[in-house]
């Protein structure tokens, strides 16, 4: 069965500074999509990046960037300069290809940035 | 266009009634999934649909929960003799019909059992 650890529950940071969410997954398949979903304070989920099994080249997209370890089975997730507008709970999520496709999800980390 | 809506945004209900919650996914996703998301947990997969039936129902918490998109569009979740243990944010998702494609998610139905 696939499960999707988050050790992080909450982690507190001061504006302008680096912080980095942890992901660890667990899954026999061997191909698989990972998923970073935002959480606000308003609820709605938000997609934030996907990638895939066979894809191990980190990203980056503004502040943002992701780094995916298929030898540590993680997907960590660091904001660069953080602001107080990247406060939410961040979820890491895996997709398995085949069956239902469903998302299983971490427990979340909730990020708190402070000015 | 438009993202996933959910109604009504907050039910309140006394234990024991029954409850639906609707879900109109963005058009053009023939999947969607149904979600229940508790305080400081990540949502928990109940059912997923592709076009009208049920693909995988295998997270319904019992045989009080029952979900149904008849016309491979809008699902309604319902919800039987409710519980004060079903009280959680209900969340539903569409995605296009591919394992890569993100979920798109509503603001969800909070529910809450008295």
């Amino acid at each position: 069965a696939q499960k999707v650890t988050q050790a992080q529950t909450e982690i507190s940071v001061v504006e302008k500074e680096d912080v980095t969410l942890d992901c660890v997954y667990e899954t026999r398949d061997t191909t698989y999509y990972l998923f970073w979903y935002k959480q606000p304070p308003s609820g709605e989920l938000v997609f934030l990046i996907r990638r895939n099994s066979f894809d191990e080249q980190n990203e980056i997209s503004g502040r943002y960037s992701w780094n995916f370890q298929k030898s540590t089975s993680s997907f960590n997730f660091t904001i660069t300069a953080s602001q107080v507008v990247d406060s939410a709970v961040y979820f890491c999520a895996l997709r398995l290809q085949g069956g239902s496709e469903k998302l299983v999800f971490g427990k979340g980390t909730k990020l708190t940035v402070n000015p | 266009g438009a993202g996933v809506s959910q109604t009504p945004s907050n039910k309140v209900t006394e234990k024991g009634k029954y409850v639906e919650l609707r879900c109109d996914p963005i058009s053009g996703h023939t999947a969607l999934y149904w979600y229940r998301q508790s305080l400081g947990q990540g949502p928990e997969f109940l059912i997923y649909f592709q076009g009208t039936g049920a693909a995988d129902d295998s997270g319904l918490p019992n045989d009080r929960f029952f979900a149904v998109r008849p016309e491979g569009s809008v699902s309604t979740l319902k919800i039987q003799r409710t519980e004060r243990g079903d009280s959680a944010v209900y969340l539903c998702a569409s995605s296009l019909s591919s394992y890569n494609s993100p979920l798109h998610f509503g603001n969800g139905t909070r529910l809450t059992v008295t």
